[in-house]
């Protein structure tokens, strides 16, 4: 039981190039989402999803893409990568949206655009 | 202004004090309240959490709640050198926010030998 797995680590882009990470869950959770960490910012939500086939934008959408084509797998997508999206990117999943369920982490992707 | 005000720290105590970690917030709305641990380079992780106000202990972990005042805290007792790293509040709240999570910045704490 791997939990949620995110890939890659680590990435360094130049401004406008794309790229995609890939997170996966093996939790048979329903709920992913997308989260950046920006030193004094927290976690900010960008993007969720409800269960497979659905995507729906959180906090900071702007600038990334997802689709959840499988219910294991959340693809978050930089089309046109900029300075500002330098972060590091976590997925979470959990079982369901209630408010006591638990959110479960990936190890982090850091992410860096020159 | 940020829904979620916490201080980041850093935090730094002697082996075996109590470490005293709270956050402020905005949103009369919010009912769960989270606490999660980050060590340096992972993922956060859920430590505890309560729904609505009053106290829960686990170990040597207590959070309490303040609703009147929206106001939470931690508290580390007999802390160690494992417990250095960054501690981040969470809540959220109405139907509409479900499983959406409203974040602090969260306090790094450094745990001294």
């Amino acid at each position: 039981n791997a939990g949620v797995t995110q890939t890659p680590k680590f990435r360094v882009l130049k401004t406008g190039q794309s790229m995609t990470l890939l997170c996966a869950q093996d939790m048979n959770h329903e709920y992913m989402y997308w989260y950046r960490q920006d030193p004094g910012m927290g976690l900010r939500l960008i993007h969720y999803s409800v269960g497979e086939g659905t995507t729906a934008k959180g906090e900071v959408p702007d600038g990334y893409n997802v689709s959840r084509l499988k219910k294991q797998n959340f693809l978050l997508g930089l089309e046109s990568a900029a300075p500002s999206q330098t972060s590091v990117y976590f997925c979470a999943s959990s079982y369901s949206g209630q408010g006591t369920d638990t959110q479960y982490f990936g190890p982090g992707t850091r992410l860096t655009v020159l | 202004q940020k829904e979620v005000e916490q201080d980041p720290g850093p935090l730094s105590v002697p082996e075996g004090a109590i470490v005293s970690l709270n956050c402020t917030y905005s949103n009369s709305a919010f009912q769960y309240f989270m606490w999660y641990r980050q060590y340096s380079r992972k993922g956060p992780e859920l430590l505890m959490y309560t729904y609505s106000s009053g106290n829960k202990e686990d170990g040597r972990f207590t959070a309490q709640v303040d609703k009147s005042s929206k106001y939470i805290s931690l508290f580390i007792r007999d802390s160690q050198p494992s417990d250095s790293a960054t501690y981040l509040c969470a809540m959220s709240g109405s139907t509409d926010s479900w499983g959406k999570l409203q974040f602090g910045a969260g306090t790094q704490v450094v745990v001294t030998p």
